[in-house]
């Protein structure tokens, strides 16, 4: 099986700008959930996204937006870019094979550098 | 609200050695604790999981123990080798939600 695909790899935008970001979770997988990757932050959740639906949201203001389309792709868009919203974004696909059998998967991330 | 610290935040062991990374939670509803390892310029790999259910996992060099009373769990990884070098993130998840560790580098030094 294919793993979690995410593209582009990099992307360098300028403040104001607006990005979208694409992920394509593992045949079958129907969870996808994006988080934030920094150096001094860590890993934060952005949001999950399962059967088109958010089902989770974390701690980001609304210029971070997501969605997920009928075949389990999913997209995140980050409007008015600043500075700060430079970071290796990750995809992550989850497979729930009944609550004893949840496993996530990540993606390779695409690295955003905000000029 | 709900975190998950892990130490240490940097680990340098000699090839050979053992190295021991430790996470606490605090969400009770936690009942999943996996465990990625990170390589420059690549995602978050999963290497090892726990369910609340047990105390103790192993996988040839990789094994995690879990205490729930004191919410706390650690990954050991006996016999190091140069390619263990990368950043190691415990997670701790309830119900469809994951907090992941603020990380540990490991360097193993041949």
């Amino acid at each position: 099986k294919a793993g979690v695909t995410q593209t582009p790899r990099y992307l360098i935008k300028t403040r104001g700008q607006q990005v979208t970001l694409s992920c394509s979770p593992i045949s079958g997988h129907r969870s996808v959930s994006w988080y934030q990757q920094t150096p001094g932050q860590g890993l934060q959740f952005l949001f999950e996204y399962f059967s088109e639906t958010q089902r989770n949201k974390g701690n980001f203001p609304g210029r971070f937006s997501g969605r997920q389309f009928s075949n389990s792709r999913s997209e995140m868009n980050v409007s008015t870019l600043e500075l700060g919203d430079s970071a290796l974004y990750l995809c992550a696909s989850r497979f729930q094979g009944g609550a004893t059998n949840e496993k996530l998967f990540f993606g390779s991330g695409t690295q955003l550098s905000v000029l | 609200g709900e975190n998950v610290e892990q130490h240490p935040s940097t680990l340098s062991v000699q090839e050979g050695d053992s190295a021991v990374i430790k996470c606490t939670y605090s969400d009770s509803a936690s009942n999943y604790f996996p465990w990625y390892k990170q390589e420059l310029g690549k995602g978050p790999q999963l290497i090892i999981d726990i369910r609340s259910n047990v105390g103790e996992k192993k996988d040839q060099r990789i094994a995690v123990t879990l205490n729930k009373t004191a919410k706390h769990f650690s990954l050991h990884i006996t016999e190091t080798q140069p390619e263990d070098s990368a950043v190691y993130f415990c997670a701790a998840s309830g119900t469809y939600k994951y907090i992941f560790g603020t990380g540990t580098r490991l360097k193993v030094l041949a």
